[in-house]
């Protein structure tokens, strides 16, 4: 069964900074997808970046990138230039690539951006 | 827009009720997935559907039921509401790409 670690419960960034939130997982499928969302005060959950197994560069999205290393079985997220309304919690996810998104979660990051 | 929509957002009750939360969404996905999110356990898949008719059991479907009997609409029912089921509640949709959750339902249970 899949299983996504997440050790950091809280952190705290200054503004402008850039954040690296760790996100180890493990499975014993060769093909799977790993997952960020970002659930702010408010309560939804935004897909922030995808990364599947079998893409041999880092997935990025405007400041967010996914820092993949298969071998340690790791997809961090980093956050470039971070801002106020990137506080929020953060949670690293996977599922089967073959998959429908039958995704599990991490317990989630909670990260705070001070000004 | 397309979009996904539970309700009701808010609902208290009593232990031994059932209670029915509505997730619908008008993407005309095949896929629908309902989690839970406690403190401490991220989110944690209760059912999914791939399609009318196909439900499947997730990590934590004791005393909670679905039904899908059409594209739109995946009803989570819990037969006999236990304080252990007091939550947040998603709802969820893919296609073959992203998730897209709803906005959740607290659900109290006392």
């Amino acid at each position: 069964a899949q299983k996504i670690t997440q050790t950091q419960p809280g952190m705290f960034v200054q503004e402008k900074e850039a954040v690296t939130l760790d996100c180890t997982y493990d499975t014993s499928d060769q093909s799977y997808g790993l997952f960020w969302y970002k659930q702010p005060s408010s309560g939804e959950m935004i897909f922030l970046i995808y990364q599947g197994s079998y893409d041999e560069q880092n997935a990025t999205e405007g400041r967010y990138s996914l820092n993949f290393q298969k071998a340690r079985k790791s997809a961090n997220l980093v956050i470039s230039a971070s801002q106020l309304g990137d506080s929020a919690m953060y949670f690293c996810a996977t599922d089967k690539t073959q998959g429908a998104q039958k995704l599990v979660f991490g317990q989630g990051t909670r990260l705070t951006i001070n000004p | 827009d397309a979009e996904i929509t539970q309700s009701p957002r808010h609902k208290i009750t009593e232990t031994g009720r059932q209670v029915t939360l509505a997730c619908h969404q008008t993407w005309n996905h095949n896929n629908m997935f309902w989690y839970r999110q406690d403190l401490g356990h991220g989110l944690r898949l209760i059912h999914y559907s791939y399609g009318v008719q196909d439900t499947n059991k997730g990590e934590v479907s004791d005393g909670y039921s679905v039904s899908r009997s059409n594209t739109e609409d995946l009803p989570l029912t819990l037969e006999s509401a236990a304080s252990s089921q007091t939550s947040v509640y998603f709802c969820a949709s893919s296609d073959t790409g992203e998730l897209f959750f709803g906005e959740g339902s607290r659900l109290t249970v006392l």
